[in-house]
């Protein structure tokens, strides 16, 4: 049972640099949702979709990008890396946003370690 | 503004009972949650509670009051495997979820 997978785990990037971290979700979830965590704060929302081919800006989306062409995958991108991105970002997904009809609790992948120098 | 207020860290033993507190404030409400996460791990969903009143789900328990805007996560019987961080998320009226930072709960034996 996948769930979801993020990829990659670990990442080094120099400032300037771009990448892109991939979400893969194997639930038919319609919502997705990237976020990002840092010691002493909550999880900060970046982007998130409602459905295939939807994107929204969340509460922190400034230099970031997402892309939603498969209902399965959502792809977070950093196209000009700043030590203020180093995080650990959170790929998570859900049947309905939570709390609209029922929980519609988040599951989450593993995480991605990137640390920007 | 919106917010969410949680112990930064809390110490209980082995097979005691402890309590972890969360304020909310949100522009509506419809719903809070918990969420358990391992050190270098995911958030896993742990409860949900829309009304006023006690959920029960094995060792762990989980209150709400709306009026309060207040929530508690109970852990009976603690177990060293509890040792972790709890998160507190409220939804707001877009159904938008507010995060506290979490409360980092120490299993002493």
């Amino acid at each position: 049972n996948a769930g979801v997978t993020q990829t990659p785990k670990f990442r080094v990037l120099k400032t300037g640099q771009s990448m892109t971290l991939l979400c893969a979700q194997d639930m038919n979830h319609e919502y997705m949702y990237w976020y990002r965590q840092d010691p002493g704060m909550g999880l900060r929302l970046i982007h998130y979709s409602v459905g295939e081919g939807t994107t929204a800006k969340g509460e922190v989306p400034d230099g970031y990008n997402v892309s939603r062409l498969k209902k399965q995958n959502f792809l977070l991108g950093l196209e000009s890396a700043a030590p203020s991105q180093t995080s650990v970002y959170f790929c998570a997904s859900s049947y309905t946003l939570g709390g609209q009809l029922g929980a519609g609790e988040l599951f989450f992948g593993e995480g991605s370690r990137l640390t920007v120098l | 503004g919106q917010n969410i207020d949680q112990p930064t860290e809390m110490t209980a033993t082995e097979g005691a009972i402890v309590q972890i507190n969360c304020t909310y404030q949100t522009s509506g409400f419809n719903g809070l949650f918990w969420y358990q996460q391992h050190a270098g791990e995911a958030p896993t969903f742990l409860s949900y509670n829309v009304l006023d009143g006690l959920e029960e789900k094995g060792r762990f328990s989980s209150f709400l009051s709306r009026s309060k805007g207040y929530s508690y996560l109970l852990l009976k019987e603690l177990q060293m495997k509890d040792s972790a961080s709890y998160l507190c998320a409220a939804s707001d009226s877009n159904y938008q979820l507010i995060w506290g930072a979490g409360t980092k709960l120490i299993i002493k034996p």
